[in-house]
């Protein structure tokens, strides 16, 4: 069974840091390129950032360059999101996914909440 | 305001075909395939179609896609009030390196 599990949502003070982290399991996650996507209170998807398999590239949305960084552990399953000078629009529920682009292999998780307040 | 456009809304009567378009440029619909997602509240966006038109095991054939230049639509056919939920489009940006996601629609069965 595919699980992803996220985890390091909370309340924070703008201007603060939190670190998100989602650890996988039922898929090869080494294989897997990982995507972060939040969803603002009454706000459609927003993709946020994705990271290679290797972790050897990354992108990012414009929303969030420069004060977010993504990373994976291959060895742990686990990808993370380091979200630094968090602003009060970055409030959402972030999930974290292995998008199924070319295949029909696409998982997410439940969802981890961010409120900056 | 998001790179792919969507209609805000759709509705539609049990039994009806529902359209939804999802309407981008050249870098994005134009040159990389397009996802569809249904998505409830509280609930993890779920895969309807893949690669333009591909669907997924387990997805009825009620839901169909759609490709056309820089344009997407998905279909519902013989609507069901199991369907009233959020739908987005989604594809990857060349120009701005980056995943992009359309709107969203909600649709309401009435």
């Amino acid at each position: 069974e595919v699980q992803l599990l996220e985890s390091g949502g909370g309340l924070i003070q703008p201007g603060g840091s939190l670190r998100l982290s989602c650890t996988v399991s039922g898929f090869t996650f080494s294989d897997s390129g990982m995507t972060w996507v939040r969803q603002a209170p009454g706000k459609g998807l927003e993709w946020v950032s994705v990271i290679s398999k290797k972790g050897d590239v990354t992108n990012y949305a414009k929303s969030v360059k420069g004060r977010f960084t993504i990373s994976r552990d291959n060895s742990k399953n686990t990808v993370f999101l380091q979200m630094n000078s968090l602003r009060d629009e970055d409030t959402a529920k972030y999930y974290c996914a292995k998008l199924g682009v070319v295949d029909p292999h696409d998982y997410w998780g439940q969802g981890t909440l961010v409120t900056v307040s | 305001q998001s790179v792919l456009t969507q209609p805000p809304s759709a509705s539609g009567t049990p039994g009806q075909t529902v359209t939804i378009s999802c309407s981008g440029g050249r870098s994005n619909i134009g040159s990389n395939s397009v996802n569809w997602y249904q998505h409830l509240p509280g609930t993890a966006p779920k895969l309807l179609i893949y690669s333009d038109n591909q669907r997924p095991s387990g997805v009825p054939d009620r839901f169909s896609g759609s490709t056309s230049g820089n344009s997407a639509a998905l279909a519902i056919s013989g609507l069901q009030s199991e369907d009233e939920a959020d739908y987005y489009c989604t594809t990857w940006d060349g120009s701005l390196s980056g995943r992009v996601f359309g709107g969203g629609t909600k649709l309401t069965v009435l």
